[in-house]
């Protein structure tokens, strides 16, 4: 069945680090979404790519589309203690339903 | 109301107990999602509405889990009999529209702060 993979499960990094997840799509998606959930907390949406290699940034944050619809990243550049949480990729089914990857989670080493 | 409200934040059921989850959407949203989250963090669909009629069911264990959205009233969810496995964070969504696959845009989900059923 259609399978949404995210890599890595956790990444430790140092304050100031970068910080990078991926999501592969077993199929061509239409859209993809991009959810927060930080620890204890509830999944909140970051963005929506649509276009064949679109990049979008929010400030630190920068999140591409791959040119084949079927591949997304996101990158976080000198992360801050407030980007702790887990980041999870989401893209739409085909009845509707959004399949969700795994997540990442984001750790910043004391 | 503004915010997708959920209760109880916390429950707590011995196994074979049953055990109710309510959902109130963001007013004006019409579709309602519900998720279960375990230790692992992935998240598993359970079951979809678009206003009071279920519109996906397919992640539903139907033998003991029910679902419904009635006008004027909370979304429920309800595990009879819970399991042990049963526990988790049970988490409600709601969404203004969800648009065909043939349309670029899709409404994001807007989550409430989940439940937290624990099954003893």
């Amino acid at each position: 069945g259609q399978q949404v993979m995210q890599i890595p499960q956790y990444q430790h990094v140092q304050e100031g680090e970068d910080f990078t997840t991926y999501c592969n799509s077993s199929t061509t998606l239409s859209n993809i979404q991009w959810y927060k959930q930080r620890p204890g907390g509830h999944p909140v949406f970051l963005i929506q790519l649509v276009k064949s290699g679109e990049v979008k940034k929010q400030k630190r944050l920068t999140f591409q589309f791959g040119e084949a619809k079927k591949n997304s990243s996101l990158h976080i550049t000198a992360t801050q203690t407030t980007d702790v949480g887990t980041y999870f990729c989401a893209g739409p089914r085909s009845n509707y339903q959004l399949i969700w990857g795994a997540g990442t989670k984001l750790i910043i080493k004391p | 109301g503004e915010e997708v409200a959920q209760t109880p934040k916390h429950l707590v059921r011995g196994e074979g107990q049953k055990a109710k989850l309510y959902c109130a959407p963001i007013k004006g949203h019409s579709y309602v999602f519900w998720y279960q989250q375990v230790l692992k963090n992935e998240f598993k669909f359970l079951i979809s509405f678009q206003n009071e009629n279920v519109f996906d069911e397919t992640g539903m264990p139907k033998e003991r889990f029910s679902a419904k959205c009635l006008p004027n009233s909370p979304c429920s969810l309800e595990i009879q009999a819970t399991k042990l496995e049963d526990s988790a964070v049970y988490f409600c969504a709601s969404s203004q529209s969800v648009q065909r696959l043939a349309v670029s845009s899709y409404n994001e989900q807007f989550f409430g702060p989940g439940t937290r059923l624990t099954v003893l």
